[in-house]
């Protein structure tokens, strides 16, 4: 089946870490995006990638790192500069151009112990 | 920049009713509006996507319509269902390849 996969589901991350989540997918789509979701709040942009080896900032790019080496994947590192990581992470992917179909992932749920 | 806002925040209804869930957008040049839902804990599922030169789309009970000179869509449900419980969310797309502007979502609640 196409879609997209994250993982893990669940992440712990101790102060200090710098952790990785993944995402892949196979549904050939030049774009893919990573958004951060907070209770009570809508869903805030961090990177996104139109090609491999390109990426930007979102609105929200401080505290994070991405790398695109290869079109199905677009991993983010959530590392110490970010002070508030406990989120709900999603990863999303379309054809590029913002004005196809947006498909996203099951989600990863961090949280700083 | 692009604001999206969605009434009501949440709603709570008997099954079998037919049911409206409103989206606003304070920039009307969008490339497209996408409807999603969203389960607890879940990712998010696309169920209907409007190009802005089309007024309309449908999907089974769903219906998504858009003005896009009034900034405004709706989301209409018929006959809602237990299942159809989630949190809605609303997202505009302003064609420039940097992602989706989402509203907070309306929270619904279909009671059996």
């Amino acid at each position: 089946d196409g879609g997209i996969t994250q993982s893990p589901k669940y992440l712990f991350r101790k102060e200090g870490q710098n952790v990785t989540l993944s995402c892949e997918q196979n549904l050939n789509h030049d774009a893919m995006y990573w958004y951060r979701q907070d209770p009570g709040q809508g869903l805030r942009l961090i990177y996104y990638s139109q090609i491999v080896n390109d990426f930007q900032k979102g609105d929200i790019a401080e505290g994070y790192s991405v790398s695109r080496e290869k079109k199905e994947s677009f991993p983010l590192t959530v590392t110490s500069a970010q002070k508030n990581p406990t989120a709900f992470y999603l990863c999303a992917s379309d054809f590029s151009g913002g004005n196809t179909e947006a498909f996203f992932g099951q989600g990863t749920r961090l949280t700083v112990v | 920049k692009q604001e999206v806002t969605q009434i009501p925040a949440a709603l709570s209804v008997p099954e079998g009713e037919n049911l409206v869930l409103n989206c606003s957008f304070t920039d009307s040049a969008i490339y497209n509006l996408q409807w999603f839902r969203q389960d607890p804990g879940k990712g998010l599922t696309s169920l209907l996507l409007i190009q802005s030169s089309q007024r309309e789309q449908t999907s089974g009970r769903l219906n998504a319509s858009l003005d896009k000179s009034s900034g405004r869509s709706t989301l209409y449900i018929a006959a809602s269902q237990p299942g159809d419980s989630a949190t809605y969310l609303c997202a505009v797309s302003g064609g420039g390849a940097d992602g989706l502007t989402f509203g907070k979502g309306t929270h619904l609640i279909i009671q059996p």
